[in-house]
């Protein structure tokens, strides 16, 4: 069974970098797939923020892609995203997700449980 | 760029049928953008009810099915249960490794 597992501070302060980890279980990342972030601003709706696969090729979400980092480490089965110049509009809780491509695969699934950033001083 | 489009909100009785729809600001949705539907209740992860297209995730009800009505792809829930009463997002592939959100529907079920 496949599980993935959101880490890292949550508060950041104005200007700083935001930096999360993503620790998969159950699955090797170096078996394939695309794996992605999403997030949710309180109270709004959900945002790709983008996709990494494991040989490290990336896609970004072209609003955000300015200031995002996806990185894949396979020693540690585990993918990280950083966000810099984060402002109070970054504040949400930011979800990991397996993401598998091709005909008739494409999904965000399984999910983690997602972990709340909040962006203050 | 494109805009995902969704009903902000729908609301179905009990028993009843909804179909919620996720279109393009311009154009129109095929199955080559592979839609996607998700259920998300307050305060929990979203969970993947169908993909590209049609296909029902392991363990969805079969009163949840996926289709393209006209020009937009839709999420049919027959029969609709009280605990249905969630957020629904879509999710499009747009090309070049680009996918999209819808903004959501609350669907209410009274």
């Amino acid at each position: 069974q496949v599980q993935l597992q959101e880490s890292g501070p949550g508060l950041v302060k104005p200007s700083e970098t935001l930096s999360l980890t993503c620790a998969v279980s159950g699955y090797s990342i170096s078996s394939g797939h695309y794996w992605g972030w999403i997030r949710q601003p309180p109270g709004q709706g959900l945002e790709w923020i983008g996709d990494i696969y494991h040989s490290g090729n990336t896609f970004y979400n072209p609003s955000l892609k300015s200031r995002v980092t996806i990185s894949v480490d396979t020693s540690k089965n585990q993918f990280s995203l950083k966000m810099n110049s984060v402002t109070a509009a970054d504040t949400a809780v930011y979800y990991c997700a397996r993401h598998p491509w091709g005909p008739g695969s494409f999904r965000f699934d399984p999910w983690g449980q997602g972990t709340l950033v909040t962006v203050s001083s | 760029q494109t805009v995902v489009t969704q009903e902000p909100s729908f609301s179905v009785s009990p028993g009843g049928t909804v179909t919620l729809t996720c279109g393009l600001s311009s154009g129109s949705v095929s199955t080559s953008y592979y839609p996607s539907w998700y259920q998300q209740t307050p305060g929990q992860a979203p969970r993947t009810l169908i993909y590209s297209t049609y296909t029902r995730s392991s363990g969805v009800p079969d009163r949840f099915s996926g289709s393209i009505l006209g020009n937009k792809a839709a999420l049919t829930i027959t029969g609709a249960q009280a605990d249905d009463e969630s957020d629904y997002y879509c999710v499009l592939y747009m090309g070049s490794g680009i996918s999209v959100f819808g903004g959501g529907t609350k669907l209410t079920v009274l």
